[in-house]
């Protein structure tokens, strides 16, 4: 059982938008920054956002991050079939001294 | 560019040790604020953090699995090497090695399966 709380699936068509919810306490979201990792199935994960909503350089604009509180969010703009893929949100959990993951959301584009 | 590699045994028996090495290059482990961690995902499952040892060797581990847990460094070789006493079936997974920033795993290996099979 996953620390950080997300929905195990979501779906859109191309073109559309969607958006990536991860629940967490005051001692994960709520006192440090939140990445988010993509991951095709086969492959290791890969960052798409660090410190709650920037992007590393060559991940594009349509993936975007916030945070509220102990809760943050993924949203990816513009669908394409190249977004199938498993997400990830993670943090630093400060009371369990480790590092702490969401169970990962599967996106299908339909 | 910044890349990592784990290396190690495909296949280990019950009850023995995993040694996985994690071999990288584009940074050094020797800078300020970096750190080099361990993280596996079981098949089909999410991911999970093991641990973590930072450039002055402060070391973190996951809390459940502490006891079985070694991380250690060789700046020189720039590798960071984890041990896992005791393994058991339910520890079958790919082990990813990770580089840590400050704030978030930047950039991680290709991964390692390793299975667990008498």
């Amino acid at each position: 059982q996953s620390v950080l709380t997300q929905p195990p699936s979501v779906s859109a068509a191309p073109g559309q938008n969607v958006t990536i919810s991860c629940s967490g306490s005051t001692s994960n979201i709520g006192k440090s920054f939140v990445s988010w990792y993509q991951q095709i199935p086969g492959t290791a994960p890969k960052l798409l956002i660090y410190e709650n909503n920037k992007r590393p350089s060559g991940i594009p604009d349509r993936f975007s991050g916030s945070k509220s509180g102990t809760s943050a969010t993924l949203g990816i703009t513009g669908l394409q079939t190249g977004d199938e893929a498993d997400y990830y949100c993670g943090t630093w959990d400060s009371s369990l001294g480790a590092g702490v993951f969401g169970g990962g959301t599967k996106l299908t584009v339909l | 560019q910044i890349t990592l590699k784990e290396s190690g045994p495909t296949l280990v028996k019950p009850t023995q040790t995993l040694t996985l090495t994690c071999t990288f290059s584009g940074f050094s482990l020797s800078t300020s604020g970096v750190g080099v961690g361990w993280l596996r995902q079981p098949p089909g499952k999410a991911l999970e953090f093991l641990a973590l040892v930072y450039w002055d060797d402060d070391k973190r581990y996951s809390p459940s699995l502490k006891s079985r847990l070694t991380i250690t460094k060789d700046t020189s070789k720039s590798q960071v090497v984890l041990t896992m006493t005791n393994m058991d079936l339910v520890d079958t997974a790919t082990y990813y090695c990770a580089h840590r920033g400050r704030t978030t795993w930047h950039n991680w290996g290709q991964g390692a399966l390793v299975t667990v099979s008498s």
